[in-house]
Protein backbone atom coordinates (compact mmCIF):
# COMPACT_ATOMS: atom_id res chain seq x y z
CA UNK A 1 0.00 0.00 0.00
CA UNK A 2 0.73 3.45 -0.32
CA UNK A 3 1.75 6.06 2.19
CA UNK A 4 2.82 9.85 2.34
CA UNK A 5 4.78 10.89 5.38
CA UNK A 6 5.25 14.76 6.20
CA UNK A 7 7.83 16.66 8.39
CA UNK A 8 8.13 18.14 10.64
CA UNK A 9 4.67 18.23 12.05
CA UNK A 10 4.88 21.33 13.31
CA UNK A 11 7.30 24.21 12.77
CA UNK A 12 8.08 27.47 14.74
CA UNK A 13 10.52 29.89 12.82
CA UNK A 14 11.30 33.67 13.14
CA UNK A 15 10.61 35.78 10.65
CA UNK A 16 13.82 36.01 8.06
CA UNK A 17 14.90 32.42 8.66
CA UNK A 18 15.14 29.85 6.24
CA UNK A 19 12.57 27.05 5.68
CA UNK A 20 12.71 23.74 4.55
CA UNK A 21 9.38 20.93 4.78
CA UNK A 22 9.80 17.55 3.24
CA UNK A 23 7.37 15.43 1.52
CA UNK A 24 7.92 11.47 0.75
CA UNK A 25 6.21 8.67 -0.75
CA UNK A 26 6.20 4.95 0.10
CA UNK A 27 4.90 2.32 -2.55
CA UNK A 28 4.39 3.91 -5.30
CA UNK A 29 6.81 5.20 -8.41
CA UNK A 30 6.67 8.17 -10.65
CA UNK A 31 3.55 9.86 -8.93
CA UNK A 32 2.73 13.38 -9.36
CA UNK A 33 3.20 15.35 -6.29
CA UNK A 34 1.47 18.47 -5.00
CA UNK A 35 2.16 21.21 -2.43
CA UNK A 36 -0.58 23.41 -1.16
CA UNK A 37 -1.14 26.30 1.83
CA UNK A 38 -4.15 26.23 3.83
CA UNK A 39 -4.57 29.59 5.69
CA UNK A 40 -6.42 29.28 9.11
CA UNK A 41 -9.89 29.15 8.16
CA UNK A 42 -9.41 29.12 4.67
CA UNK A 43 -9.74 26.41 1.28
CA UNK A 44 -6.65 25.06 -0.34
CA UNK A 45 -4.03 26.93 -2.06
CA UNK A 46 -2.11 24.84 -4.93
CA UNK A 47 1.34 26.08 -4.81
CA UNK A 48 3.63 23.82 -6.88
CA UNK A 49 3.16 20.38 -8.50
CA UNK A 50 5.38 17.76 -10.19
CA UNK A 51 5.41 14.95 -12.99
CA UNK A 52 8.51 14.20 -12.75
CA UNK A 53 11.96 14.75 -11.07
CA UNK A 54 13.50 18.18 -11.85
CA UNK A 55 9.99 19.49 -13.38
CA UNK A 56 8.56 21.72 -11.41
CA UNK A 57 5.57 24.29 -11.84
CA UNK A 58 4.30 26.51 -9.91
CA UNK A 59 0.99 27.99 -9.60
CA UNK A 60 1.63 31.48 -7.26
CA UNK A 61 4.16 33.85 -7.01
CA UNK A 62 5.89 34.17 -4.02
CA UNK A 63 8.45 33.23 -1.27
CA UNK A 64 8.54 30.15 -1.59
CA UNK A 65 10.17 27.32 -3.64
CA UNK A 66 10.08 23.39 -4.29
CA UNK A 67 12.41 21.01 -5.57
CA UNK A 68 11.66 17.41 -6.51
CA UNK A 69 15.71 15.48 -6.32
CA UNK A 70 14.34 11.81 -6.08
CA UNK A 71 10.94 10.62 -7.92
CA UNK A 72 9.19 10.16 -4.27
CA UNK A 73 10.75 12.74 -2.89
CA UNK A 74 9.57 16.78 -2.87
CA UNK A 75 10.48 19.37 -0.50
CA UNK A 76 9.29 23.10 0.01
CA UNK A 77 12.04 25.73 0.77
CA UNK A 78 12.08 29.42 1.43
CA UNK A 79 15.71 31.77 2.12
CA UNK A 80 14.01 33.95 4.13
CA UNK A 81 10.30 33.46 5.83
CA UNK A 82 7.76 36.16 5.72
CA UNK A 83 5.12 36.00 8.54
CA UNK A 84 2.34 35.34 5.52
CA UNK A 85 4.22 32.49 5.05
CA UNK A 86 2.32 30.97 8.42
CA UNK A 87 -0.24 28.30 7.58
CA UNK A 88 -1.31 24.78 7.22
CA UNK A 89 1.33 23.17 4.62
CA UNK A 90 -0.05 19.86 2.70
CA UNK A 91 2.14 17.83 0.16
CA UNK A 92 0.17 15.19 -1.87
CA UNK A 93 0.14 12.88 -4.63
CA UNK A 94 -1.72 11.02 -7.30
CA UNK A 95 -0.46 8.65 -10.32
CA UNK A 96 0.08 9.58 -13.15
CA UNK A 97 -3.29 9.93 -15.31
CA UNK A 98 -5.31 9.30 -12.51
CA UNK A 99 -6.56 12.23 -10.56
CA UNK A 100 -7.58 11.40 -6.78
CA UNK A 101 -4.81 12.90 -4.78
CA UNK A 102 -4.15 11.76 -1.45
CA UNK A 103 -2.93 14.05 1.43
CA UNK A 104 0.05 13.40 3.66
CA UNK A 105 -0.75 14.81 7.51
CA UNK A 106 0.47 18.09 7.10
CA UNK A 107 3.04 20.31 8.49
CA UNK A 108 1.78 23.59 10.32
CA UNK A 109 3.81 26.38 10.20
CA UNK A 110 4.04 29.45 12.78
CA UNK A 111 6.37 32.73 11.45
CA UNK A 112 6.78 34.93 14.76
CA UNK B 1 -11.79 28.95 -15.94
CA UNK B 2 -13.04 25.87 -14.11
CA UNK B 3 -14.47 26.47 -10.53
CA UNK B 4 -16.35 25.16 -7.09
CA UNK B 5 -18.72 26.63 -5.52
CA UNK B 6 -19.67 25.27 -1.84
CA UNK B 7 -22.52 26.29 0.73
CA UNK B 8 -20.90 28.76 3.37
CA UNK B 9 -20.78 27.12 6.82
CA UNK B 10 -20.69 26.19 9.46
CA UNK B 11 -23.45 24.06 9.21
CA UNK B 12 -24.57 22.93 12.14
CA UNK B 13 -26.94 19.58 13.17
CA UNK B 14 -27.79 17.57 15.87
CA UNK B 15 -26.71 13.82 15.69
CA UNK B 16 -29.10 11.54 13.39
CA UNK B 17 -29.97 14.58 11.21
CA UNK B 18 -30.35 14.49 7.72
CA UNK B 19 -27.03 16.13 5.78
CA UNK B 20 -27.25 18.23 2.26
CA UNK B 21 -23.52 20.37 1.80
CA UNK B 22 -24.16 22.02 -1.70
CA UNK B 23 -21.56 21.64 -4.64
CA UNK B 24 -22.03 23.15 -7.31
CA UNK B 25 -19.24 23.59 -10.67
CA UNK B 26 -18.21 25.50 -13.97
CA UNK B 27 -16.06 23.41 -16.19
CA UNK B 28 -15.49 22.49 -19.37
CA UNK B 29 -16.46 19.02 -20.92
CA UNK B 30 -16.57 16.14 -18.73
CA UNK B 31 -14.58 16.65 -15.05
CA UNK B 32 -14.25 13.99 -12.78
CA UNK B 33 -15.84 15.26 -8.87
CA UNK B 34 -14.75 15.02 -5.53
CA UNK B 35 -15.38 14.75 -1.88
CA UNK B 36 -12.68 15.16 0.93
CA UNK B 37 -13.22 15.43 4.24
CA UNK B 38 -10.72 17.16 7.34
CA UNK B 39 -10.93 16.46 10.40
CA UNK B 40 -9.47 19.20 13.19
CA UNK B 41 -5.49 18.87 12.20
CA UNK B 42 -5.32 16.24 9.78
CA UNK B 43 -4.20 16.10 6.05
CA UNK B 44 -7.24 15.55 3.79
CA UNK B 45 -9.29 12.03 3.35
CA UNK B 46 -10.36 11.09 -0.24
CA UNK B 47 -14.26 10.32 0.82
CA UNK B 48 -16.16 9.85 -2.45
CA UNK B 49 -16.03 10.77 -6.18
CA UNK B 50 -17.73 10.45 -9.87
CA UNK B 51 -16.02 10.18 -12.99
CA UNK B 52 -19.18 10.66 -15.33
CA UNK B 53 -22.93 11.89 -15.10
CA UNK B 54 -25.41 10.12 -13.39
CA UNK B 55 -22.74 8.16 -11.36
CA UNK B 56 -23.06 8.07 -7.65
CA UNK B 57 -20.15 7.93 -5.35
CA UNK B 58 -20.12 6.81 -2.16
CA UNK B 59 -18.45 5.76 1.00
CA UNK B 60 -19.16 5.43 4.91
CA UNK B 61 -22.78 6.70 4.72
CA UNK B 62 -21.86 9.69 2.56
CA UNK B 63 -23.39 9.78 -1.17
CA UNK B 64 -23.33 12.44 -3.91
CA UNK B 65 -24.47 12.14 -7.35
CA UNK B 66 -23.17 13.76 -10.67
CA UNK B 67 -25.57 15.58 -12.15
CA UNK B 68 -24.06 16.83 -15.45
CA UNK B 69 -27.89 19.02 -16.07
CA UNK B 70 -27.39 21.07 -13.19
CA UNK B 71 -23.57 20.95 -12.50
CA UNK B 72 -23.86 20.03 -9.12
CA UNK B 73 -22.82 17.41 -7.09
CA UNK B 74 -24.16 17.23 -3.45
CA UNK B 75 -22.94 15.75 -0.73
CA UNK B 76 -25.51 13.58 1.76
CA UNK B 77 -26.10 11.36 4.30
CA UNK B 78 -29.33 10.30 5.84
CA UNK B 79 -27.96 10.04 10.02
CA UNK B 80 -24.93 12.40 10.73
CA UNK B 81 -22.86 11.30 13.71
CA UNK B 82 -20.79 13.63 16.25
CA UNK B 83 -17.88 11.64 14.64
CA UNK B 84 -18.88 13.93 11.01
CA UNK B 85 -17.74 16.82 12.37
CA UNK B 86 -15.18 18.00 10.23
CA UNK B 87 -14.68 20.33 6.73
CA UNK B 88 -15.82 19.35 4.13
CA UNK B 89 -14.08 19.79 0.58
CA UNK B 90 -15.41 19.44 -2.83
CA UNK B 91 -12.99 19.06 -5.81
CA UNK B 92 -12.88 18.38 -9.64
CA UNK B 93 -10.38 17.88 -11.89
CA UNK B 94 -10.50 18.05 -15.85
CA UNK B 95 -10.06 14.12 -16.99
CA UNK B 96 -7.62 15.81 -20.05
CA UNK B 97 -5.66 17.22 -18.06
CA UNK B 98 -1.69 15.04 -17.42
CA UNK B 99 -0.98 16.94 -14.36
CA UNK B 100 -3.57 15.80 -12.50
CA UNK B 101 -4.78 19.17 -11.08
CA UNK B 102 -8.05 19.52 -8.67
CA UNK B 103 -9.55 22.76 -8.15
CA UNK B 104 -11.06 23.01 -4.69
CA UNK B 105 -13.99 24.69 -3.46
CA UNK B 106 -13.48 26.56 -0.23
CA UNK B 107 -14.82 24.09 2.21
CA UNK B 108 -17.79 23.63 4.52
CA UNK B 109 -17.47 22.95 7.90
CA UNK B 110 -19.87 20.66 9.70
CA UNK B 111 -20.77 20.62 13.12
CA UNK B 112 -22.58 18.06 14.87
CA UNK B 113 -24.27 18.28 18.46
CA UNK B 114 -24.69 15.45 20.50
Amino acid sequence: SQTIHQWPATLVQPVGSPLSLECTVEGTSNPNLYWYRQAAGSGLQLLFYSVGIGQISSEVPQNLSASRPQDRQFILSSKKLLLSDSGFYLCAWSRSGIHEQYFGPGTRLTVT
Amino acid sequence: GDSVTQMEGPVTLSEEAFLTINCTYTATGYPSLFWYVQYPGEGLQLLLKATKADDKGSNKGFEATYRKETTSFHLEKGSVQVSDSAVYFCALSQASSNTGKLIFGQGTTLQVKP
